[in-house]
């Protein structure tokens, strides 16, 4: 069972767009919600992050939108660039505060985005 | 080191042959995780360290995965008997906050794994 769904696979978009990257949860457990961005050859490195009590949070070019009640959140990049092409995956995770429990991020398949120039 | 550093960067086995990758935390975090990235799909959870003790292997796909942390460092992640569908990235990510992920998590490159 696919407890976070990332939509697109991949997305195309011309230099200065927004780019839109959705996903969906199931497990109302969850209450972090990161964006990594990976480039090939390299590990994922976190973009930007939200918990549940914000409906959204803004960090330069790069706006989450979270949705609660839709258990949907949302990844938007504004004047996208080409230095922004890279795969993009959402992920989720329990608790905060977990006491000892390990709490391994739960993600979706990624999103190839492309800008174009 | 100023990141997380994983070694090899690329491992080539023989169906049925051992294999041990390496992970160096940035120093004094507390948690290190392993996940493996098959091709094309986003990093699936194998197992979790605080310091030495590992407090949750419910990841690793079977009895043939193995890891350790010995001394709170240092991890090692062994496969026994390799098949192809072990074939991955392998990724280790610290953080120096306890468990949520909300601590923020530092990923390495990752060792590419490749049975044949």
């Amino acid at each position: 069972q696919q407890q976070v769904k990332q939509s697109p696979q991949s997305l195309i978009v011309q230099k200065g767009g927004i780019s839109i990257i959705n996903c969906a949860y199931e497990n109302t457990a969850f209450d972090y919600f990161p964006w990594y961005q990976q480039f090939p050859g390299k590990g994922p490195a976190l973009l930007i992050a939200i918990r549940p009590d914000v409906s959204e949070k803004k960090e330069g070019r790069f706006t989450i939108s979270f949705n609660k009640s839709a258990k949907q959140f949302s990844l938007h990049i504004m004047d996208s660039q080409p230095g922004d092409s890279a795969t993009y995956f959402c992920a989720a995770s329990g608790a905060w505060d977990s006491g000892g429990g390990a709490d391994g991020l739960t993600f979706g398949k990624g999103t190839h985005l492309i800008i174009q120039p | 080191g100023a990141g997380v550093s994983q070694s090899p960067r690329y491992k080539v086995a023989k169906r049925g042959q051992d294999v041990a990758l390496r992970c160096d935390p940035i120093s004094g975090h507390v948690s290190l995780f392993w996940y493996q990235q098959a091709l094309g799909q986003g990093p699936e959870f194998l197992t979790y360290f605080q310091n030495e003790a590992q407090l949750d292997k419910s990841g690793l796909p079977s009895d043939r995965f193995f890891a350790e942390r010995p001394e709170g460092s240092v991890s090692t992640l062994k496969i026994q008997r390799t098949q192809q569908e072990d074939s991955a990235v392998y990724l280790c990510a610290s953080s120096f906050g306890v468990g949520g992920a909300g601590y923020g998590y530092t990923f390495g490159s990752g060792t590419r794994l490749t049975v044949v």
